[in-house]
């Protein structure tokens, strides 16, 4: 089945940058787009940028330009997102999505990853 | 950016009753809208898109309706499984934001 498996809870200090990764198994890898959203605690989601696979580009959120970066492993069907300049307000579980529709863009995520909480504490 | 309002926050329903939740976009958004469901430690599950398609193995108690900025998710006969957190996503354009959510308890 379609499945993307994230990368295991962080513990960063201020200042640091942090990696995920978002393993993809049961499709066709380089059909689809993927997504990065996260949750503050008892906060809404919060999209944070798209990775495109058709050309290779990226998109991101203005809040968070600049401090995102988004590649990608092809022949390990893995995608990984760093966040760069971390401050406790970017305390939160990270979670990768998949765009549903192969090569295109309906904006709507099925499945999810597991999540990745990021603690960042001084 | 458009902001998405859902309301209430939260409610409490018994099991069989009728339930919906509101969600309203701060623009018009066609029907670019979705809903997911969300429990606790778990990542959220696409439930409806397009206002109102349900996706692949949703049950049919769960339905969406409206258009332009005003969109319903009903859950015509709640079931012990249904309680859990609720988000509308609008589709329409980047960024794409998340309503606040609403969550729904046992009575």
């Amino acid at each position: 089945q379609v499945q993307l498996v994230q990368s295991g809870a962080e513990v960063k200090k201020p200042g640091a940058s942090v990696k995920i990764s978002c393993k993809a198994s049961g499709y066709t890898f380089s059909s689809h787009s993927i997504h990065w959203v996260r949750q503050a605690p008892g906060q809404r989601l919060e999209w944070m940028a798209w990775y495109i696979p058709v050309d290779g580009n990226t998109k991101y959120s203005r809040k968070f330009q600049g401090r995102v970066t988004l590649t990608r492993d092809t022949p390990a069907s893995t995608d990984f997102m760093e966040l760069s300049s971390l401050t406790s307000e970017d305390t939160a579980v990270y979670y990768c999505a998949r765009e549903s529709l192969a090569f295109g863009s309906s904006f709507r995520f099925d499945p999810w990853g597991q999540g990745t909480l990021v603690t960042v504490s001084s | 950016d458009v902001q998405m309002t859902q309301s209430p926050s939260s409610l409490s329903a018994s099991v069989g009753h009728r339930i919906t939740i509101a969600c309203r976009a701060s623009q018009i958004i066609s029907n670019n809208l979705n809903w997911y469901q969300q429990k606790p430690g778990k990542a959220p599950k696409l439930l409806i898109f397009a206002t109102s398609t349900l996706q692949s193995g949703v049950p049919s108690r769960f339905s969406g309706s409206g258009s332009g900025t005003d969109f319903t998710l009903t859950i015509s006969s709640l079931q012990p499984e249904d309680f859990a957190t609720y988000y509308c996503q609008q589709s329409f354009v980047v960024p794409l934001t998340f309503g606040g959510g609403t969550r729904v308890e046992i009575k």
